[in-house]
């Protein structure tokens, strides 16, 4: 399929490595955040989530980390595989509000 | 598992003319949504719907309509189409939980709209 995020923020990253993507969101009165991977050609899929209450999550092979004084979301990715490449996006949404407002896209590259 | 159904899954247009896009939710998911993702973009939100009405709008332009139907299909028409319409639309479902906890959206492959 075609790809999405021609001229969006890249991360090349070493097989079994660990990568970081990195977020910054823009309503102080988000209150739930998530992360959304996209493979070329499809819809944004659930990686994981964090309610503003938190600031530390983990999930398989992921965490992610809510920093909420600068409005910064990160990602990380464990040992690294080449089906992790694809663009990552981080969404937010505010409390009651269902729509999500999603952040730029970063395209991760898994490097064999 | 059931997913999110989209159709078309590729849709070509020329200018000026109209295009109508199709999504099945989830079975037994009542709120759907549709987001606009163009080249190089993050999805942006369009339109939502919760048990058959209009629940949020977001930039959607005058030209499109939607409206979800009583098996909670919903349907994206897009008149009077412009170059700048090209996209990949996306429609997303999620139940709604009463106590009013957050509910994943699960979203679509997409629909690959290109205005000629």
């Amino acid at each position: 399929g075609e790809s999405v995020g021609l001229h969006l923020p890249t991360l090349s990253v070493q097989e079994g490595d660990n990568s970081i993507i990195n977020c910054a969101y823009s309503n102080s009165a988000s209150d739930y955040f998530i992360w959304y991977k996209q493979e070329s050609g499809k819809g944004p899929q659930f990686i994981i989530d964090i309610r503003s209450n938190m600031d530390k999550r983990q999930g398989q092979r992921v965490t992610v980390l809510l920093n909420k004084t600068v409005k910064h979301l990160s990602l990380q990715i464990a040992a690294t595989q080449p089906g992790d490449s694809a663009v990552y996006f981080c969404a937010e949404r505010g409390f009651g509000n269902e729509k999500l407002t999603f952040g730029t896209g970063t395209r991760l590259t898994i490097i064999p | 598992a059931a997913g999110v159904i989209q159709s078309p899954r590729h849709l070509i247009k020329e200018k000026r003319e109209t295009a109508t896009l199709k999504c099945y939710p989830i079975p037994r998911h009542d709120t759907v949504y549709w987001y606009q993702q163009g080249p190089g973009q993050d999805p942006q939100f369009l339109i939502s719907f919760y048990e058959k009405m209009q629940s949020d709008k977001g930039s959607i332009p005058d030209r499109f309509s939607a409206q979800q139907f009583s098996d909670y299909h919903s349907e994206l028409n897009m008149s009077s189409l412009e170059l700048g319409d090209s996209a990949l639309y996306f429609c997303a479902s999620s139940s709604t939980s009463p106590s009013g906890a957050y509910n994943e959206q699960f979203f679509g492959p997409g629909t690959r709209l290109t205005v000629l």
